[in-house]
């Protein structure tokens, strides 16, 4: 059973371009959470999907940033114009069910340069 | 969630146990005490999670006092692999509206020696 597995794990963009970050879930999980980890910081929450919907958004900055889980297909965390400021390690995590009791599995990350 | 306290860093010989701290004075009733641990550049790893019994599974066992203000993780033999930042989560049991992410503080940076 493959694991959270995320695309592309490096990514280099230039102030003002879009980023876009995949996660496919374990088989079989429909919950997605995206986590952000500045250098040298801990883990932040930045989102809360299921398939079609966002459940929690609250660790989302206001502006520039989207998140979708689509019927089919991995979620996507779209980062647009990005600034210097953006640059960080970016989790995800996917849990079978919405239970507390259901462990997050955590993919290998997305490391965002921008430069 | 509660606040955690776990002191930043930590060292252990490799094959001795690794005990690792937390404090979480303000727990609630209801609230579960999570580990987990990320090792250099990867994604966090779950490990054990318990609400007042002490647990064990392939990877730790996790002692929770009996007041449920303090926990202690142990790692049985550690080697040079279990190298990382460990993080101590307590987190609400879900309910309608509950926050279902986990909140990492700074973690305990665990080193073993050879």
């Amino acid at each position: 059973n493959a694991g959270v597995m995320q695309n592309p794990r490096h990514l280099v963009r230039r102030r003002g371009q879009e980023a876009r970050l995949r996660c496919s879930p374990m088989k079989g999980h429909s919950h997605v959470y995206w986590y952000r980890q500045l250098p040298e910081e801990g883990l932040k929450f930045m989102v809360y999907l299921q398939k079609e919907n966002i459940i929690d958004e609250s660790g989302m900055p206001k502006e520039r940033f989207s998140a979708e889980f689509p019927k089919e297909g991995p979620s996507i965390l779209r980062i647009q114009q990005v600034v210097r400021g953006d640059s960080a390690a970016y989790f995800c995590a996917s849990t079978y069910g919405q239970g507390f009791s259901y462990e997050q599995y955590f993919g290998p990350g997305t490391r965002l340069t921008v430069t | 969630d509660a606040k955690t306290t776990q002191p930043p860093s930590m060292d252990c010989a490799e094959g001795r146990a690794a005990n690792l701290p937390c404090n979480h004075s303000t727990i609630s009733g209801n609230e579960y005490v999570y580990w987990y641990r990320q090792i250099h550049s990867q994604g966090p790893q779950y490990i054990i999670h318990g609400l007042k019994n002490n647990e064990t599974n392939e990877m730790a066992s996790l002692i929770i006092t009996e007041d449920r203000k303090s926990s202690t993780l142990i790692l049985p033999h550690a080697t040079l692999r279990d190298t990382a930042v460990y993080y101590c989560i307590v987190r609400v049991g879900i309910s309608s509206g509950s926050a279902r992410q986990l909140t990492f503080g700074s973690g305990t940076q665990l080193t073993v020696l050879p």
